[in-house]
């Protein structure tokens, strides 16, 4: 079946770095792809839309010069938390959207800012 | 945003009783989706039930739909410690096409 493999699973960095997380659809295109945040023992939040080979679409409240998204192709759709904080710690997942057969999702990134 | 509200937000139960959550929804559906999250771990597609759908299984799993309340329910039957774990309802206004919205989620813990 589809899958979105997503990397890294797990990231600890330094308060003020960068962190990029990839979300790569391994045996079909994906025309779109969403991203989520989802805080511990609360629900998945929508942060932005990406669509491939356009700019993002990002929900309100969330900062887009923050989290940069990329879709430059169709197979791959990046993240990156600049500048990361103690409060950009939480769980990132992307999902592919896939036309009538649904979503696809990838297995997710806990990002730790120490 | 979210879609709506689930309930209860937390349930513990004995292993081998049943499970129920509920779902309720804001807008109109094609299909509402339930999915599972092990702690800390990415999200396990359980079932779909279409709008014009009123009750679906799988397994040990049962799902309604009352579209004119716009509610759903999961039941678990027979649980088992191994289903604890959060458990979230999910729509979309295009499925496949537009962005899942998520419930908030009930917490469900099983103990052996």
């Amino acid at each position: 079946g589809a899958v979105v493999s997503q990397h890294p699973s797990r990231v600890i960095c330094k308060s003020g770095t960068s962190v990029k997380i990839e979300c790569r659809s391994l045996d079909f295109q994906a025309t779109t792809m969403f991203w989520y945040r989802q805080f511990p023992k609360q629900s998945l939040m929508l942060m932005a839309t990406s669509n491939e080979g356009s700019k993002a679409t990002y929900e309100q409240g969330v900062e887009k010069d923050k989290f940069l998204i990329n879709h430059a192709s169709l197979t791959l759709s990046t993240l990156t938390v600049t500048s990361a904080h103690p409060e950009d710690s939480s769980f990132y997942i992307c999902s592919a959207a896939r036309g009538s057969t649904g979503y696809t999702f990838g297995s997710g990134t806990r990002l730790t800012v120490v | 945003s979210q879609q709506g509200e689930e309930d209860p937000q937390a349930l513990s139960i004995q292993e081998g009783e049943n499970a129920t959550m509920n779902c309720s929804y804001k807008t109109s559906i094609n299909n509402l989706q339930w999915y599972r999250q092990n702690s800390g771990r990415g999200l396990v597609h359980l079932i779909l039930i279409r709008s014009n759908e009123r009750e679906k299984h799988s397994g040990r799993l049962r799902v309604t739909l009352d579209t004119s309340k716009k509610s759903s329910s999961l039941l678990i039957t027979a649980s088992r410690a191994a289903d604890t774990a959060s458990y979230f309802c999910a729509t979309a206004d295009n499925p496949g096409n537009t962005p899942l919205v998520f419930g908030k989620g009930t917490r469900l813990s099983v103990i052996a």
